[in-house]
Order: structure tokens, then sequence, then C-alpha cells
């Protein structure tokens, strides 16, 4: 089993639809970094979060420290937030990621 | 715009040959980070340099090294080619240096995608 299990694995849906990624991880952290990476290669930090709640526009991204739970939501999902989406986890001064999440939203 | 600049952003090479991917960190910067994506890997940390000075080790492989110079910029040097060793390598850069950049805030760069033939 992976430190960092993210699902679902592959995410399509319509446009304007409420959109939810999920990640589990199995060790006691201190941070949990949600980041994006585009069809074209490159990677965006999108969160690096401790407690509670987080929202940057239409991004919200919440933790649960006791649960080991995150969770990234997108509001009014637009095409243009297609992406992979990866959560990472600190473990023995490195960050391990999760396989990601292929979103596709269609218009 | 991350700040963090990676060349070349392609790179196709041979079997046995040598490469070095270059990547200049956000200004003020002292950690940098990097990081290797195969297909069937997923994003793998490799290593990470805080002013000067090695901090982290991942699953770097003997035949890589890197090292950060005075200016802060890093090279990730790639030698004995394999086929394997085809990915895209991302270096990333952060104000925090402490704890392998486990809970600073990153900026990534571009990308390097080499292919070995």
């Amino acid at each position: 089993k992976n430190e960092v299990e993210q699902s679902p694995q592959n995410l399509t849906a319509q446009e304007g639809e409420f959109i939810t990624i999920n990640c589990s991880y199995s060790v006691g952290i201190s941070a949990l970094h949600w980041l994006q990476q585009h069809p074209g290669g490159g990677i965006v930090s999108l969160f690096m979060l401790s407690s509670g709640k987080k929202k940057h526009g239409r991004l919200i991204a919440t933790i649960n420290i006791q649960e080991k739970h995150s969770s990234l939501h997108i509001t009014a999902s637009h095409p243009r937030d297609s992406a992979v989406y990866i959560c990472a986890v600190p473990r023995a001064q490195k960050l391990v990621f999760g396989q990601g999440t292929r979103l596709t939203i269609n218009p | 715009d991350s700040g963090v600049t990676q060349t070349p952003k392609h790179l196709i090479t041979a079997t046995g040959q040598r490469v070095t991917l270059r990547c200049s960190p956000r200004s003020g910067d002292l950690s940098v980070y990097w990081y290797q994506q195969s297909l069937d890997q997923g994003l793998q940390f490799l290593i990470q340099y805080y002013n000067g000075e090695e901090r982290a080790k991942g699953n770097i492989l003997e035949r890589f090294s890197a090292q950060q110079f005075p200016d802060l910029h890093s090279e990730l040097n790639l030698s004995s080619l394999e086929l394997g060793d085809s990915a895209l390598y991302f270096c990333a850069s952060s104000p925090a240096g402490t704890s392998g950049g486990a809970t600073g805030e990153l900026f990534f760069g571009e990308g390097s995608r080499l292919t070995v033939l």
C-alpha cells in the first residue's frame, strides 16, 4: 500500500460541476501539498496546508490531520481546470507523492 | 511564471551518454530540489541542496549527481544513460531549507524532458 493514496485516479465531469479529489496518507504529517500538473507537463503548487481549510479562487483544500485525509474541491469547474492533481506529504526529509488524479472537464 | 528556470526544455540523447540539466531558482530562494517523473513511477524526489550544501537525498542513482553553485543555480548530471532514464526532470525552489522541502512552499520549473534512445 502506498503511503499516499489518491482517489479517484481519473475523473471526467461536465463544465460547472463541483469536483472533489481525495488524498489519504498513512503517517503523521505537519503539512500537505496539493499540486497541479498541466497537460504540457508544468507543475504548479496550489496549496500547502497543515490544518483546516484554504481557499484560492474556485479551489478549496481541506485537511483533517486526525483522520489523515485531505480533499481538494473545485467549484464551477471549467475546461481549463483539466489537469493532473497531485497531493504530497513530507516523509523523512522528502516529499512523497500520490499517483495523481487526472481530471477532464468537458464543455 | 514561477520564477524557476530550467534548461534545456527538451533533450534527446543516446544510451551511454552524459547530460547536464540546469536549474536557476527564484531570486532569494536558497533551496533547490530535483525530482524525476517517469511514466511508470510518478514523481520521485531525487536530491535537495540548501545554500550550496546537500541537505536530503532520495531515490537518486549513483550514476546521477548534482551540485549547487555559489550563485545558487544547480545542475543535475546524468551519466551512463539508460533507456529507463527517459523522464521529465523537475527542479523546484523554496525559501525554506531545513526539511527537504516538506513544509515549505515549492515553486517548480517547467521541467526538462529527457529522451534516451
